[in-house]
C-alpha cells in the first residue's frame, strides 16, 4: 500500500520570496516520486521526478526538491516565487505492479498563491 | 510527439442522464488511467489498464461507471445514470510500463458539470 500527504493545502507567498511545499510519502516499494502542477483549466505537467540516482532533483522553472528516504519527505522549493507560479501542486508516488505498469497515487494538492 | 487526446472539453448534462468521454493515449503507450477530480482534491484514480486488460478498477464505482478499451489504444469511459456528485474533471493519462520509473503523461481533461 502506498499514500501521499501533502502538508499544507494552501500556501501563499510574496513574489520574489522562497516557496516550500511539504509532501510526505509511505510505500512498502522504493518509490518513484513525483511532483505535477496544475494551472487553472490546463492538464497536469510534470515539474521534476525522483527515481533513485541523486536525492536533490531540479525541475523545470526553477523548481527543485530533496528526497530524504529517513523522514518519507519529498518537499519542493523555489528561490523566487513568480507570479505564473500561482497553481495547484501535485505530490505523486508511483510503485510497480507486477507485469503491469506503475500505481500512481495523488496527493490531495497545495494550492499556492502569489501576492504581487 | 502528439500528447494524450481527450474529448470533449466540457459537459454539462442533467442528473439520470448518460454521457461518456473518449481519450486517445501516447502512442505506443500500454498503460492508460482514468483519474476523477472533484473541485479542491486530488486526483482519484477510477480504472488502470494495461493494453486492453484491466489492472485496477477497485474504485470505480461499477453500478453506474464503465470504461473500456477494446484495442488497446483509445478508451472510453462512460458514467450511466449520472448523479450531481459526479460532476468533476475526468483525467485521461497514460505511460510506457516499459520505460523504468516512467512518468504518466496527463490530457487536458473533460469538465463535467451535472445539474
Amino acid at each position: 500500500a502506498q499514500s501521499v500527504t501533502q502538508l499544507d493545502s494552501h500556501v501563499s507567498v510574496s513574489e520574489g520570496t522562497p516557496v516550500l511545499l511539504r509532501c510526505n510519502y509511505s510505500s512498502s516499494y522504493s518509490p518513484s516520486l513525483f511532483w505535477y502542477v496544475q494551472h487553472p483549466n490546463k492538464g497536469l505537467q510534470l515539474l521534476l521526478k525522483y527515481t533513485s540516482a541523486a536525492t536533490l532533483v531540479k525541475g523545470i522553472n526553477g523548481f527543485e526538491a530533496e528526497f530524504k528516504k529517513s523522514e518519507t519527505s519529498f518537499h519542493l522549493t523555489k528561490p523566487s516565487a513568480h507570479m505564473s507560479d500561482a497553481a495547484e501542486y501535485f505530490c505523486v508516488v508511483s510503485a510497480p505492479i507486477k507485469a503491469a505498469g506503475n500505481k500512481l497515487t495523488f496527493g490531495g494538492g497545495t494550492r499556492v498563491l502569489v501576492k504581487p | 510527439e502528439a500528447g494524450v487526446a481527450q474529448s470533449p472539453r466540457y459537459k454539462i448534462i442533467e442528473k439520470r442522464q448518460s454521457v461518456a468521454f473518449w481519450c486517445n493515449p501516447i502512442s505506443g503507450h500500454a498503460t492508460l488511467y482514468w483519474y476523477q477530480q472533484i473541485l479542491g482534491q486530488g486526483p482519484k484514480l477510477l480504472i488502470q489498464f494495461q493494453n486492453n486488460g484491466v489492472v485496477d478498477d477497485s474504485q470505480l464505482p461499477k453500478d453506474r461507471f464503465s470504461a473500456e478499451r477494446l484495442k488497446g489504444v483509445d478508451s472510453t469511459l462512460k458514467i450511466q445514470p449520472a448523479k450531481l456528485e459526479d460532476s468533476a474533471v475526468y483525467l485521461c493519462a497514460s505511460s510506457s510500463p516499459w520505460v523504468m520509473n516512467t512518468e504518466a503523461f496527463f490530457g487536458q481533461g473533460t469538465r463535467l458539470t451535472v445539474v
